[in-house]
């Protein structure tokens, strides 16, 4: 899988949107950029993926730029519980049931 | 419905000692990994599961890990002559059958303490 680089931290203010980027340079056309969080004391959860396009769900955007080798993940109005690390990983299309390769993800703080 | 659950949440062993975590996956899904995190580090994958055969041991730190899984359900990871770097969080995960699209749903893990 290819290789990812996020900053270690950020701050954002409540209400305000949370940009995290992403960069994955080396990236590859059947690889999809994939985003997890993992608040304090829990579990990694679930964000959201894509490919090429952009992707909004109910927590969060994505966007990818066309050449694929940067993303930003969006959260409109950030809020204290988005307050987590965030990781970004690029997968192999069809990759089944492999693991996930974590990094060492963005500390965001969101601040009241 | 229920999510992934892990038992026990805490466990504090002597070093030497041998210990066992169990994860439930969610119903229905055939694949499961542990992952571990130990402090302020990120995570760290072991083993996964897809059905009850195990294609990917190569993340086991050493031999004295060990998994299994059984009815294509529960899993066991036996950690046997704890040594205090074994201190970390236990994560497991699950997931569903269908591509390599399918997110991992994870557990709230086990934290171990080695004394």
């Amino acid at each position: 899988d290819a290789k990812t680089t996020q900053p270690p931290s950020m701050d954002c203010a409540e209400g305000r949107a949370a940009n995290l980027p992403c960069n994955h340079s080396t990236i590859s056309g059947n690889e999809y950029v994939y985003w997890y969080r993992q608040i304090h004391s829990q579990g990694p959860q679930y964000i959201i993926h894509g490919l090429k396009n952009n992707e909004t769900n109910e927590m969060a955007s994505l966007i990818i730029t066309e050449d694929r080798k940067s993303s930003t993940l969006i959260l409109p109005h950030a809020t204290l519980r988005d307050t987590a690390v965030y990781y970004c990983i690029v997968r192999v299309v069809n990759s089944g049931n492999t693991p996930l390769v974590f990094g060492k993800g963005t500390r965001l703080s969101v601040i009241a | 419905g229920a999510g992934v659950s892990q038992s026990p949440s805490n466990k504090v062993t002597e070093k030497g000692k041998d210990v066992e975590l169990r994860c439930d996956p969610i119903s229905g899904h055939t694949a499961l990994y542990w992952y571990r995190q130990s402090l302020g580090q990120g995570l760290e994958f072991l083993i996964y599961f897809q059905g009850n055969s195990a294609p990917d041991k190569s993340g086991l730190p050493s031999d004295r890990f060990s998994a299994e899984r059984t009815g294509g359900s529960v899993s066991t990871l036996t950690i046997q002559r704890t040594q205090q770097e074994d201190s970390a969080v236990y994560l497991c995960a699950s997931s569903s059958r269908w591509g390599g699209l399918a997110e991992q749903y994870f557990g709230p893990g086990t934290r171990l303490t080695v004394t």
